[in-house]
């Protein structure tokens, strides 16, 4: 399996502020992605964090809100600019990961959970 | 879009069995999954299903598959006090994940 690490792994930020969100992986994988989990609520795809080349955005989610980073085959960073109160949830890195005579899945990091005030 | 539907919320008693019910709309959906979230933590795969198989057994859990119905239920015997957790249903049928609304199971003495 894959073990992916998140930091911070929390954090209260100011309105109108921006923070990065850095995501490690200890293996190399072809994609990686950013997910969102508002309060109560289930997991949103925010992106495709493509290695090289731009993100992949999903509909209601623009670059200059949510730029990302994806320097190499293992790091990746999701930036949550100019921050709101709505922005409050926990975003979550995952990877999709082929195990060796298995199957291919998805692993999760441990999330960093976000208060905006 | 695809659609992943799963009741809320789920109480039962410590020693007995637990079902979570989970259905989908994606009829191109290849792999099921489900996963468990404890309080303050992220994600962690339970366990998983093709779409070409009717169960899985490991250990405690037991998957089952209705495609032509596009239901999935993971039940978990002889439940423990550390199975509380929300627990979410996801379908793919590529990379992407959708993701149910997760079940919150409390486990009761």
């Amino acid at each position: 399996s894959a073990v992916i690490s998140q930091k911070p792994s929390r954090d209260i930020c100011q309105r109108g502020t921006s923070l990065t969100i850095q995501c490690q992986v200890d293996s190399q994988v072809t994609m990686m992605f950013w997910y969102r989990q508002q309060p109560g609520q289930s997991l949103t795809l925010i992106a495709t964090a493509n290695q090289g080349s731009e993100a992949t955005y999903e509909s209601g989610f623009v670059i200059d809100k949510f730029p990302i980073s994806r320097p190499n085959l293992t790091f990746s960073t999701l930036t949550v600019s100019n921050m709101s109160p709505e922005d409050s949830s926990i975003y979550l890195c995952s990877v999709f990961y082929r195990e060796e005579f298995s199957f291919n899945t998805q692993y999760f990091g441990p999330g960093t959970r976000l208060t905006v005030l | 879009g695809e659609d992943v539907e799963q009741s809320l919320f789920l109480s039962v008693r410590e020693g007995d069995s637990s079902v979570i019910n989970c259905t989908y709309t994606d009829s191109s959906s290849t792999y099921l999954y489900w996963y468990k979230q404890e309080p303050g933590a992220g994600l962690q795969l339970l366990t998983y299903i093709f779409s070409n198989m009717d169960m899985k057994q490991d250990q405690r859990l037991t998957v089952l598959l209705n495609k032509k119905d596009k239901h999935l239920s993971l039940r978990i015997a002889d439940t423990q006090t550390g199975d509380s957790a929300i627990y979410f249903c996801a379908e793919s049928n590529d990379y992407k994940l959708s993701f149910g609304a997760g079940t919150t199971v409390t486990v009761r003495a």
